[in-house]
């Protein structure tokens, strides 16, 4: 089966730069894909990552490194709009159903 | 992007009876959708793949008598939570992607079912 670790909290001030960190364990890997979910709200995509390195979007980059079995989420320039929580997936199989880490509530102030 | 629509947003019910929550892709085919259930400040947790023409998928622990899933067309799965009990109280989320290529999934804006 497949199982995720991320860390539950974290907080970080405006303009600030964090990084939430994702572990897992997977029987077959087909990239590791990040979302946003803010209060009572969907989840939306960030950024997907089959092949180990960096992928940038914007403010936000996930990296991924498969012989670790890691990844993280970068959002730099943090603004007060990007609390929310943040979880880390793996599909089951190809194009299948994604397996949620537990989530990362990030609380920006200013 | 693609969209996904729930229906109803809210729902309020009372132990005993049943309750439909329908997933709509708006614009694009979906021969694949998947339901999910997540409880406060908690993960999402997947419950069921809804295949259109054939019966879903549950997984393991999810009662497929008590949460009915039916996929008729490909732009609608519906779940119906029978005999609603107030343990059944949940937001209740579906998706889809356009493709089984496809990474990306796109998530309905869920529905809060409370039971009394």
């Amino acid at each position: 089966g497949q199982s995720l670790e991320q860390p539950s909290e974290v907080t970080a001030v405006e303009g600030a730069i964090v990084q939430i960190n994702c572990t897992y364990q997977t029987s077959g890997f087909y990239g590791l894909s990040w979302y946003q979910q803010h209060d009572g709200g969907a989840p939306t995509f960030l950024s997907y990552n089959a092949l180990d390195g960096l992928e940038e979007t914007g403010r936000f980059s996930s990296f991924l490194s498969r012989s670790d079995s890691y990844g993280y989420l970068l959002l730099q320039e943090l603004q007060m709009k990007d609390s929310a929580s943040y979880f880390c997936a793996v599909p089951k199989g190809a194009g299948t159903a994604l397996i949620f880490g537990k989530g990362t509530t990030l609380s920006v102030s200013s | 992007g693609a969209v996904v629509s729930q229906h109803p947003s809210r729902v309020i019910c009372k132990s005993g009876t049943s309750v439909k929550i329908e997933c709509r892709s708006l614009d694009f085919q979906a021969t694949t959708m998947f339901w999910y259930r997540q409880f406060p400040k908690k993960s999402l947790m997947l419950m069921a793949t809804s295949n259109e023409g054939s019966k879903a998928t549950y997984e393991q622990g999810v009662e497929k008598d008590k949460f009915l899933i039916n996929h008729a067309s490909l732009t609608l799965s519906t779940l119906t939570v029978t005999s609603a009990h107030p343990e059944d109280s949940s937001f209740y989320i579906c998706s889809a992607s356009t493709g089984t290529d496809s990474y990306e999934q796109y998530f309905g804006p869920g529905t809060r079912l409370t039971v009394t």
